[in-house]
């Protein structure tokens, strides 16, 4: 079956300009997590979404960074007045109910300028 | 901060050989440790996964050996083939939220 999807591959923009980035999830899959991989870094965590629940936005690191999840499927993560250090790979993943197997997609490679 | 260290950054090991890569975690709240592997441009994917409750898991060529009382865990990679050079990743959980280590990248020498 598919996969979780994300789009763009690639994004490069301004430093200043507004970004989205979108996650499809597996179908079925009531979980929802952001992950960003900084170059040499591991995994950090922005922001997970459960079913109906408030999401655990615990990870964003300012108030630029947002998501949200419609419909408890598509997701989007928005950078706001991007800067250089926002610069990574933004991974999306999910998961079956409170499952801990995570299934990432293959990332959203922001380039800000 | 970081709380899943892992070593070495890189290694290099010849077709055949054994890959080590190990993990120090600080948080004994921790309860679930995956190992994650990453292909160039792909997502990462779960490779292995271990509890706390049992000292060694093996899957095939790959075998976590878990050391509660050090706050210690490896990934072994036996008969190292070029397929399996990727990035490595080390994590720990005890809810939904990953913590990973810095990543390992593995070469495989044919």
């Amino acid at each position: 079956g598919a996969g979780v999807s994300q789009s763009p591959s690639n994004k490069v923009t301004e430093k200043g300009k507004d970004v989205e980035l979108r996650c499809d999830p597996i179908s079925g899959h009531t979980a929802l997590y952001w992950y960003r991989q900084s170059l040499g870094q591991g995994l950090e965590f922005l922001i997970y979404f459960q079913g109906n629940s408030a999401p655990d936005k615990s990870g964003l690191p300012s108030d630029r960074f947002s998501a949200e999840r419609t419909g408890g499927s598509v997701s989007t993560l928005t950078i706001q007045r991007t800067q250089q250090e926002d610069s990574a790979v933004y991974l999306c993943a999910s998961s079956l109910g409170v499952s801990q197997v995570l299934y990432f997609g293959p990332g959203t490679r922001l380039t800000v300028t | 901060q970081q709380q899943v260290k892992q070593s070495p950054q890189s290694l290099i090991v010849q077709k055949g050989g054994i890959s080590i890569i190990n993990c120090a975690y600080e948080n004994t709240a921790f309860d679930y440790f995956p190992w994650y592997q990453q292909f160039p441009g792909k997502g990462p994917a779960l490779l292995i996964a271990i509890r706390p409750d049992v000292s060694e898991k093996k899957e095939g060529r790959f075998t976590i050996s878990f050391n509660k009382s050090a706050k210690q865990f490896s990934l072994h990679i036996m008969d190292s083939q070029p397929g399996d050079s990727a990035t490595y990743f080390c994590a720990a959980s005890n809810d939904y939220k990953l913590s990973f280590g810095a990543g390992t990248t593995v070469t495989v020498r044919a």
